[in-house]
């Protein structure tokens, strides 16, 4: 089946620097892949929608110049986290789909879990 | 704005009882509905449903769709420990395969006492 690979799984930063999660579709081709941020005892709540080649789409409260996506290839697609704060410290996933190759659906990564110290 | 709402938020039960969970969901063009079960990282899908009133199965667990209504419920029967986990609910595209990703409710948490 579809396997999303997402990286690192946990990361521990500096307030003020930044951090870059990646996020790989490793058996398939992902032609958009979602970032999603997930607070303790709260749901998912999608960030932004990345098409490869595109620009990405940022949802409403998003800050684009904050949380630089990257969606390069049909395999890859980074989440870079700038000018780290405490508050962004979360749990973030990608998720993964395509249009080229139907019945994938949604493929979710492991997640990664950002502490900003 | 779409909105995805579950009930109960939490549910403690006995290994063995059988559990409902609820979803509704208020969305300006629905497409279809979604279960994931989250434990401690990321959700594994359990069923998409699209059509109303088609009960969909997968061992224990089982899930159908009210378009009328608005709703879904997922059913577990015989839990067990294992079935601890947090059960979201999401609405998205049909196919899949669309550009636009999911709304999800704030989850169930699900905890089977042995």
């Amino acid at each position: 089946g579809a396997v999303v690979s997402q990286h690192p799984s946990r990361v521990i930063c500096k307030s003020g620097t930044s951090v870059k999660i990646e996020c790989r579709s490793l058996d398939f081709q992902a032609t958009t892949m979602f970032w999603y941020r997930q607070f303790p005892k709260q749901s998912l709540m999608l960030m932004a929608t990345s098409n490869e080649g595109s620009k990405a789409t940022y949802e409403q409260g998003v800050e684009k110049d904050k949380f630089l996506i990257n969606h390069a290839s049909l395999t890859l697609s980074t989440l870079t986290v700038t000018s780290a704060h405490p508050e962004d410290s979360s749990f973030y996933i990608c998720s993964a789909t395509s249009r080229l190759q139907a019945g994938y659906g949604y493929t979710f990564g492991s997640g990664t879990r950002l502490t900003v110290v | 704005e779409d909105k995805v709402v579950q009930s109960p938020l939490s549910l403690v039960v006995h290994e063995g009882d059988t559990v409902t969970l609820n979803c509704s969901y208020e969305v300006t063009n629905f497409r279809s509905l979604l279960w994931y079960k989250q434990e401690k990282k990321a959700p594994t899908f359990l069923f998409m449903l699209t059509s109303s009133g088609i009960e969909k199965k997968s061992g224990r667990l089982s899930s159908i769709l009210d378009k009328k209504e608005l709703s879904s419920i997922l059913n577990i029967t015989a839990t067990q420990t294992g079935d601890s986990a947090i059960y979201l609910c999401a609405v998205g595209p049909r196919t899949g395969g669309g550009a636009d990703g999911l709304t999800f409710g704030k989850g169930t948490h699900l905890i089977i006492q042995p």
